[in-house]
């Protein structure tokens, strides 16, 4: 069974900084993109980055350019999001999600995480 | 303001159909098939229904179908159970430098 377990959130001050964890299990993980989304509180869904098989970043929502950084580790089966320069807008539950696509991104997600809660507040 | 357009709510009895619209541009929903449609409880992590416009993942009930018309993608539930209530979401590729992915603002559908 595919599996993606988040974890690392909490409750971190204005200007903090907090990193995420994505374990994978049940599938090959080195074969797929990976993707971050993240829903605040009664808001909508959100793409926040994705990254490609062998680690190369696809990019980053401007909402969090130039603070967040997305990384993996395949040996690890791990998928990671460095969070700096947090801001009480990035409060939100954060989910990882695999791509559908092997031989290339469809930009689908699935399956995704239970997701993690991240409190931005002073 | 989302990037894709959906209505804010839809409803049906059960046993009946509905549809779902998802309207974006040239650029996003009218230029890829990259469409996928999400199915999310709350709490609860959200599901694939549909991938590139009209492909359902194993596991999905034929009941849910997805479709596309120049720049409008479109969900459609038929036979509603009431189990089928939840937040429903479209997003799309997008050629626009970032974000990559454009999302819908979701529709709650309820069952009456």
């Amino acid at each position: 069974e595919v599996q993606l377990v988040e974890s690392g959130g909490g409750l971190v001050q204005p200007g903090r900084s907090l990193r995420l964890s994505c374990a994978a299990s049940g599938f090959t993980f080195d074969d797929y993109a990976m993707h971050w989304v993240r829903q605040a509180p009664g808001k909508g869904l959100e793409w926040v980055s994705s990254i490609n098989y062998i680690g190369g970043s696809l990019g980053y929502a401007d909402s969090v350019k130039g603070r967040f950084t997305i990384s993996r580790d395949n040996a690890k089966n791990s998928l990671y999001l460095q969070m700096n320069s947090l801001r009480p807008e990035d409060t939100a539950f954060y989910y990882c999600a695999k791509d559908r696509g092997r031989a290339a991104i469809v930009w689908a997600f699935d399956p995704w995480g239970q997701g993690t809660l991240v409190t931005v507040s002073s | 303001q989302s990037a894709l357009t959906q209505p804010a709510s839809v409803s049906g009895s059960p046993g009946q159909s509905i549809t779902i619209s998802c309207i974006g541009t040239s650029s996003d929903v009218g230029g890829y098939d990259y469409v996928s449609w999400y199915q999310h409880h709350p709490g609860k992590a959200p599901k694939l229904m549909i991938y590139e416009v009209s492909n359902r993942p194993s596991g999905v009930s034929n009941r849910f179908s997805g479709s596309k018309s120049g720049n409008t993608a479109s969900l459609n539930i038929s036979g509603l159970q009431a189990e089928d209530e939840a937040d429903y979401y479209c997003s799309s590729y997008t050629s626009s430098s970032t974000p990559f992915v454009v999302f819908g603002g979701g529709t709650k559908l309820t069952v009456l």
